[in-house]
């Protein structure tokens, strides 16, 4: 079955320093989308990538979306304590009434002030 | 707050037993969708209704079975739990317009067995 990829699975980041999550999928997706979910909380809708090698940004978050819409990444400039969490991929392959999400197993970030 | 309320928040039941997980979805929202979320398997998605239909089916136990009434509300149901089944249990919803679209998650409930 289709699986979806995300490293690294824990990453521990100086505030203001870089962070960068990825997200492979063993087939071709029809979209992704990313979540966040902070420790305890939910997972909350972030975005969604459609197009091949799509970009889209949110103030200090950029998504991208591969060529070969196998592949996605979100990018974090300049941490904040508030960015942590676990941040999640999920790629839905096919089209039409397909509406399985396959969730990665996410990343966890931690920020140290 | 997502709009989308589950009940209860937390469950703490025993082996063999049964119980049932109830979720409403934000208003307007037709589809309905479940997910189990465990430290060792992450988020798995279970099953999804759409205006009281079946719609998807991904990981689900035969044990488990859910339904999505009239109102839209939907419940889940686990039997003969086993130990493996406490986890986080989530539902989520959507407005299903035919296009993929943003799913919002409840709060969650925390499903203990013992």
């Amino acid at each position: 079955g289709q699986q979806v990829m995300q490293i690294p699975q824990y990453q521990h980041v100086q505030e203001g320093e870089d962070f960068t999550t990825y997200c492979n999928s063993s087939t071709t997706l029809s979209n992704i989308q990313w979540y966040k979910q902070r420790p305890g909380g939910h997972p909350v809708f972030l975005i969604q990538l459609v197009k091949s090698g799509e970009v889209k940004k949110q103030k200090r978050l950029t998504f991208q979306f591969g060529e070969a819409k196998k592949n996605s990444s979100l990018h974090i400039t300049a941490t904040q304590t508030t960015d942590v969490g676990t941040y999640f991929c999920a790629g839905r392959r096919g089209g039409g009434s397909n509406y399985k999400l396959t969730f990665g197993k996410g990343t966890l970030l931690t920020v140290n002030p | 707050d997502s709009g989308v309320t589950q009940t209860p928040k937390h469950l703490i039941t025993a082996t063999g037993q049964r119980v049932t997980l109830r979720c409403s979805p934000r208003s307007g929202d037709l589809s309905v969708y479940w997910y189990q979320q465990s430290l060792d398997q992450g988020l798995q998605f279970l099953i999804q209704y759409y205006n009281g239909e079946e719609r998807a089916k991904g990981n689900i136990l035969e044990r488990f079975s859910a339904q999505q009434f009239p109102d839209l509300h939907s419940e889940l149901n686990l039997s003969s739990l086993e130990l493996g089944d406490s986890a986080l249990y989530f539902c989520a919803s959507s407005v299903y317009t035919g296009v993929p679209d943003t799913q919002y998650f409840g709060p969650g409930t925390r499903l203990t067995v013992l």
